[in-house]
């Protein structure tokens, strides 16, 4: 079966400081990949996607970055947080694209940024 | 990509069957519906899916009319345990991207 993992849980960083959230998925071949932030009480909003290795698509501005070195590992990326970076980042895989092929979620990071 | 509404919150109660209905007006030939719960500080869990008449699984049954407009997540017999959001989307495209409102709080008191 499929999993995905996301590390670490939980983080807590001053502002300026640099980032990286690794995800992985197991148990598959060239998924879709995707990041997420979720800030409190509010809905995900897609940040990034990749459809395969070194293809990344971003969806909003911002100060983040997202590599995918190899088939089955994304990268979340910052080389300066800002305050605004703090949230739940999540990452997701899909079979393929399609309406029809859903998310599969991992944990999640807690980001806090002081 | 289409918009979904949802109802913001709603309560229930332990046993009870809890219906959910989303309105999604603009919504693609090709789309299908998607369903999500999320339990605070965990990722989106996928519920169930369909693109017209009935699905039903081992968690839900999903109602979807001819018309596709609207769809409702209906769970049976809750428990307390199934407070949650449970998100309504439609649609990924090509891409695969979704689209995630707010979504439904759904509160069940004992």
């Amino acid at each position: 079966s499929q999993t995905i993992h996301q590390w670490p849980a939980t983080l807590v960083q001053p502002v300026g400081s640099p980032l990286s959230l690794e995800c992985t998925v197991e148990g598959t071949s060239n998924p879709n990949l995707y990041w997420y932030r979720q800030a409190a009480g509010r809905g995900l909003q897609l940040l990034f996607y990749s459809v395969g290795i070194g293809q990344i698509s971003s969806e909003v501005p911002q100060n983040l970055s997202a590599s995918r070195p190899q088939d089955r590992q994304f990268i979340l990326s910052s080389k300066k947080l800002l305050l605004s970076d703090s949230g739940f980042y999540l990452c997701a895989w899909s079979p393929t694209t399609g309406s029809n092929q859903p998310q599969h979620f991992g944990d999640g990071t807690r980001l806090s940024i002081l | 990509l289409a918009k979904t509404t949802q109802p913001i919150s709603m309560d229930s109660y332990e046993g009870q069957e809890v219906n959910i209905t989303c309105s999604h007006n603009n919504i693609a030939t090709n789309d299908y519906i998607t369903w999500y719960q999320q339990f605070p500080s965990q990722g989106p869990r996928f519920i169930i899916q369909g693109y017209k008449t009935k699905v039903t699984n081992e968690v839900a049954s999903l109602f979807i009319p001819a018309d596709r407009k609207s769809s409702t997540l209906s769970l049976p017999r809750v428990s307390l345990s199934d407070t949650a959001v449970y998100y309504c989307l439609v649609g990924a495209g090509n891409t695969g991207k979704l689209i995630f409102g707010q979504g439904t709080t759904l509160q069940v008191k004992p």
